[in-house]
């Protein structure tokens, strides 16, 4: 069953901590993309990555970390240096970056 | 940068009813999609319509990419087409690269029973 996975659903983040929220596909795709949706708000771009070992910051990169080490595999670190780390978190992918593109099913971020 | 502007960001309708959803984008585009993002956070992929118009089942789009706009009719809506709904489209300038999507702040469905 192809698509992208997204994992945890749900997950805490305590003051000071660093979480990663992973994101796999199955879908032979080149890019992948990592978005945060505040409450009631569109589609912000944190970073994305058209190839394997190579990223692009997004509109918002400050506080988070990415790796593309293998294609299939694109998880994104929230760091302490994000201080409203609290949103829906989205991950994407399409076969090459103007392709269709399509989304995992999300990571709610809260901070305890 | 690009910018993507949707109307109206909220509309209600009853069960039955139709609505057109715009979308306007301020410089020329080869690439435009369609999204619907369920109650749940769920985002499906509806359209992939750089020009011209399709139809898939009580949706349909049509966008004119040379007067730099799209729309997304809704027939016989459902209280399952309740979401928000957002276009996004990608910049055809030489130097746009391979940069990601441009997506607007999205239009509030909800169709009441």
């Amino acid at each position: 069953d192809g698509g992208i996975t997204q994992s945890p659903k749900y997950l805490f983040r305590k003051e000071g901590q660093n979480v990663t929220l992973s994101c796999e596909q199955n879908l032979n795709h080149d890019a992948m993309y990592w978005y945060r949706q505040d409450p009631g708000q569109g589609l912000r771009l944190i970073y994305y990555s058209q190839i394997v070992n190579d990223f692009q910051k997004g509109d918002i990169a400050e506080g988070y970390s990415v790796s593309r080490e293998k294609k299939e595999s694109f998880p994104l670190t929230v760091t302490s240096a994000q201080k409203n780390p609290t949103a829906f978190y989205l991950c994407a992918s399409s076969g090459r970056p103007n392709e269709k593109l399509f989304f995992g099913s999300g990571t709610q971020l809260s901070v305890l | 940068g690009i910018q993507v502007e949707q109307s109206p960001p909220d509309l209600i309708l009853q069960e039955g009813a139709n609505s057109t959803l715009r979308c306007n984008f301020s410089d020329s585009v080869n690439n435009l999609q369609w999204f619907h993002q369920n109650p749940w956070g769920q985002l499906i992929n509806l359209f992939y319509i750089p020009s011209g118009t399709k139809q898939n089942g009580r949706l349909s789009a049509t966008t004119v990419a040379t007067e730099r706009y799209s729309l997304l009719y809704i027939s016989s809506s459902q209280t399952t087409d309740s979401g928000v709904y957002f276009c996004a489209v990608h910049l055809s300038k030489r130097n746009s690269g391979n940069t990601p999507l441009v997506f607007g702040k999205g239009t509030r469905l909800s169709v009441i029973a």
